[in-house]
């Protein structure tokens, strides 16, 4: 069966600072990869999404960025958070030519 | 594009009382609805999806959602709920054919359960 898996599950870092975010999932191949970021009361914001190795797209324009460096790996990450990047990311798969999505456990990032 | 409506942010009901979450959406052409429930501090969970075939979708624990494509709704349906079902529930869309897979969320609804 298939499992993602996210970390680290929580985070706390200081304004300015880098940020590393990983996700990975097993038991598929070439999967769609998501990022999003919950809000409170704000719902699901899609931060970026991946067809493929290398592949990104970006949804909104901010401080963060993806890469895909293997088929089942995804990373989100900044150069300097803001305090506007605090939040809940979830990382999300969905099998090719499916837009059945199944998220991961989340990574709660505070910035102080 | 397709926009999602959830129109209750919160919903307190009692125990064994039946509840109905509403999800409203827009979209100019056929569309895919999924529900899912996130419990706290935790990833969603998906419950539901209608795709084609029957408007009325059932789930594995006693709710249903049914698509009315007239009122472009797909409203989640509970007859019984227990203090387990205490969650917030997430209605997503997509357009079918688009090619892109990604979803639209609405807000959510935080259903709390009353004993």
């Amino acid at each position: 069966s298939q499992t993602i898996h996210q970390w680290p599950a929580t985070l706390v870092q200081p304004v300015g600072s880098p940020l590393s975010l990983e996700c990975t999932v097993e038991g598929t191949s070439n999967p769609n990869l998501y990022w999003y970021r919950q809000a409170a009361g704000r719902g699901l914001q899609l931060l970026f999404y991946s067809v493929g190795i290398g592949q990104i797209s970006s949804e909104v324009p901010q401080n963060l960025s993806a890469s895909r460096p293997q088929d089942r790996q995804f990373i989100l990450s900044s150069k300097k958070l803001l305090l506007s990047d605090s939040g809940f990311y979830l990382c999300a798969w969905s099998n090719r030519d499916s837009y059945e999505q199944y998220f991961g456990p989340g990574t709660r990032l505070t910035v102080t | 594009a397709q926009s999602v409506t959830q129109l209750d942010s919160q919903v307190p009901v009692f125990e064994e009382a039946p509840v109905e979450l509403r999800c409203n959406y827009s979209s100019s052409v056929s569309v895919y609805l999924f529900w899912y429930v996130q419990y706290p501090n935790q990833g969603l969970q998906l419950l539901l999806k209608y795709l084609s075939g029957s408007t009325l979708v059932k789930g594995i624990n006693g709710f249903e959602a049914e698509f009315n494509k007239s009122q472009t709704s797909f409203h989640w349906r509970k007859p019984s709920v227990y203090i387990s079902d205490t969650a917030e529930y997430f209605c997503a869309v997509t357009e079918s054919g688009a090619g892109s897979y990604q979803l639209t969320f609405g807000k959510g609804t935080k259903l709390s359960v009353i004993p």
